[in-house]
């Protein structure tokens, strides 16, 4: 499994934007990185996920490097409500085989969005 | 709105007892997962389940058991509960990609979570 590597803690003032680095230098070519956030006290959420192009939903923006080795989540515009820790994962193949997979959340980078 | 269901919000139980976490979901998900979450430890898998009765142990499956007897419905259980089984525990689901295509699945679905206090 490719590993990953986030920093434990980030602050972010209210209204601007939120970028959330993450560190994946053995990923492989055919995993993906995905990102959850975990509001206190709640299950973690999914926000997003890809390959190699950048991604951009509802919730926030990917970027992934050109050689894959790292990637940035982007919430454009942080609310307090944003404040959570946030999970970036790079997805696993069961050893078993199938078309089954798992997921190895790593400790997170937790955010805080300050007022 | 998709979900997936713990049946316990919170438990205290006593050390020796049998413990059954219940986690049902209604997303007709072939995978499902059971995690813990401690502090400073972040998530660990237990065991997870790719499909009715089948069952594969996670990263810290000791002291634990799981059962798979239908689709949308995974257990598990702490046969004598200990106090290192205090924690909180997670249950997600997701679906399975069609073969040789990758469309988005492994979007897991998380409960909302089973504080279990063991004295």
């Amino acid at each position: 499994d490719a590993k990953t590597t986030q920093p434990p803690s980030m602050d972010c003032a209210e209204g601007r934007a939120a970028n959330l680095p993450c560190n994946h230098s053995t990923i492989s070519g055919n995993e993906y990185v995905y990102w959850y956030r975990q509001i206190h006290s709640q299950g973690p959420q999914y926000i997003i996920h890809g390959l190699k192009n950048n991604e951009t939903n509802e919730m926030a923006s990917l970027i992934i490097t050109e050689d894959r080795k790292s990637s940035t989540l982007i919430l454009p515009h942080a609310t307090l409500r944003d404040t959570a820790v946030y999970y970036c994962i790079v997805r696993a193949r069961l050893d078993s085989g199938g078309s089954n997979y798992k997921l190895t959340f790593g400790k997170g980078t937790l955010l805080t969005v300050n007022p | 709105d998709v979900k997936v269901t713990q049946s316990s919000r919170y438990l205290v139980k006593r050390t020796g007892e049998k413990v059954f976490l219940e986690c049902v979901q209604d997303m007709d998900h072939e995978n499902m997962f059971w995690y813990r979450q401690d502090p400073g430890l972040g998530l660990r898998l237990i065991y997870f389940s790719y499909d009715v009765k089948m069952k594969e142990k996670g990263d810290i499956p000791e002291g634990y058991s799981v059962s798979r007897e239908k689709k949308e419905r995974f257990s598990l259980i702490l046969e004598s509960a200990s106090t290192n089984q205090t924690s909180m525990y997670l249950c997600a689901s997701s679906f399975t990609p069609l073969a040789g295509g990758f469309s988005g699945a492994n979007v897991l679905t998380f409960g909302a979570g089973s504080r279990l206090t063991v004295l």
